[in-house]
């Protein structure tokens, strides 16, 4: 069965420092690959997807980055964060509905 | 634009009653329509689907409308209970897109 994991859980970083944020699924190949952010009381916003390795589609403009290393790896990053980076982000696959990952808690300070 | 839309950010419903959760829609693009239930701190989960073609999905407690001319759809849950307490987001897919509604909050008093 397919199964997909985010690491960290937690994450507490300060303004203007560095993020990397990892997203591995396993059980399947070429998946499509989705970044969301959940923001406190809002909805989820897709940020990146991706159809294969080294194809990144953006879907908001900031000041973050996603990249596809290898076909089952999806990372978030991002040079110098923002307060407003803060927020719940989830990693997804897709078949015909769409899977998510158990999510990563991001406070920026 | 927010394309797929909840309206109702919270609803509380007494246990044994039925829930009923609401979507609308602005694309007429979208062929296929998905509920997603998410407790804090966790990733969501599927749920139950439709595809544009049908009006109507059961599984088990939980139904799903679909009413294309008014581009609503809805989420009814017979009996809720406690455990459905939950925030319930509706999707919405248009080629390799997911949309997402802002989510209701449901809280099902015992």
């Amino acid at each position: 069965s397919q199964t997909i994991h985010q690491w960290p859980a937690t994450l507490v970083q300060p303004v203007g420092s560095p993020l990397s944020l990892e997203c591995t699924v396993e059980g399947t190949s070429n998946p499509n690959l989705y970044w969301y952010r959940q923001a406190a009381g809002r909805g989820l916003q897709l940020l990146f997807y991706s159809v294969g390795i080294g194809q990144i589609s953006s879907e908001v403009p900031q000041n973050l980055s996603a990249s596809r290393p290898q076909d089952r790896q999806f990372i978030l990053s991002s040079k110098k964060l923002l307060l407003s980076d803060s927020g719940f982000y989830l990693c997804a696959w897709r078949t015909e509905t769409q899977y998510f990952g158990p999510g990563t808690r991001l406070l920026v300070l | 634009d927010q394309q797929v839309k909840q309206n109702s950010p919270s609803l509380s419903v007494q246990e044994g009653r039925i829930s009923i959760l609401n979507c609308d829609y602005t694309n007429s693009m979208f062929d296929y329509f998905l509920w997603y239930k998410k407790y804090p701190a966790e990733g969501p989960t599927f749920l139950i689907s439709i595809s544009s073609i049908k009006d109507k999905n059961e599984d088990g407690r939980f139904t799903v409308f679909l009413n294309k001319s008014a581009k609503h759809l809805s989420l009814h849950i017979v009996p809720s209970q406690p455990g459905d307490s939950a925030v319930y987001f509706c999707a919405a897919i248009s080629g390799n897109q997911f949309y997402f509604g802002t989510g209701t909050s449901l809280t099902v008093i015992p």
